[in-house]
């Protein structure tokens, strides 16, 4: 079955500062989903990658896939507390799969 | 209007008893999922149906049946609940397969003392 793993765990930045969080596949990755969560709430879906080198961004946070399709990267730009929570990296299997995987979450705290 | 509508927000319940958690979603979708999130924030698929057909089982207890009236809905019954039963659970939906974008419900806080 397919894992992902993220980095780091958990990570702390001072407002206004850069960060990045990654996302590695044990295979090759047909879509790789990026989601974020606040305590209390749902899941909400940021960005959806699936061509090798694809690149979106949305705001601040950018996020790529990488051209052999099995690592993600989630840049966010000029962080703000606005930015903080757990965010993961979801993805689905091969072929005829209705099953969504996800990492363990990165839980990010910006500190004003 | 919500797209993927969970009740009830929280649950505190004993040990033992029997509970449902219900799922609906207005968005027209053809899938529909449930996830469980554990005290370690590690989200694990447990269910999945797409138009009412039950296709992912994952190992999960058979105390807990999902059930699918109809497109919109999908409840998870959950029968003698354990202590290790307390988690989050996450119902969402999406089109189709693979490509999906799924849109998941606010969550359900299950407690069990």
């Amino acid at each position: 079955s397919q894992e992902l793993e993220q980095s780091p765990q958990s990570l702390i930045v001072q407002e206004g500062k850069n960060l990045t969080i990654n996302c590695t596949s044990s295979k090759t990755l047909y879509g790789l989903y990026w989601y974020k969560q606040k305590y209390g709430e749902g899941l909400i879906f940021l960005m959806m990658l699936q061509k090798g080198g694809e690149e979106k961004s949305h705001e601040k946070i950018t996020a790529k896939l990488d051209e052999k399709k099995q690592q993600s990267s989630l840049h966010i730009t000029a962080s703000q507390p606005s930015h903080a929570g757990i965010y993961l990296c979801g993805a689905a299997g091969g072929g005829s799969n209705y099953k969504l995987t996800f990492g363990k979450g990165t839980l990010l705290t910006v500190n004003p | 209007d919500t797209a993927v509508s969970q009740t009830p927000k929280y649950l505190v319940t004993q040990m033992g008893n029997d509970k449902s958690i219900k799922c609906e979603q207005n968005l027209g979708h053809d899938t529909m999922y449930w996830y469980k999130q554990d005290s370690k924030k590690f989200l694990k698929i447990m269910f999945s149906y797409n138009n009412k057909e039950l296709i992912i089982n994952e190992t999960v207890p058979n105390r807990f049946s999902p059930k699918s009236p109809d497109k919109a809905h999908l409840n998870l019954h959950i029968n003698s609940l354990e202590l290790g039963d307390s988690a989050v659970y996450f119902c969402a939906s999406s089109w189709g397969q693979r490509t999906a974008e799924a849109f998941f419900g606010q969550g359900t806080r299950l407690t069990v003392v």
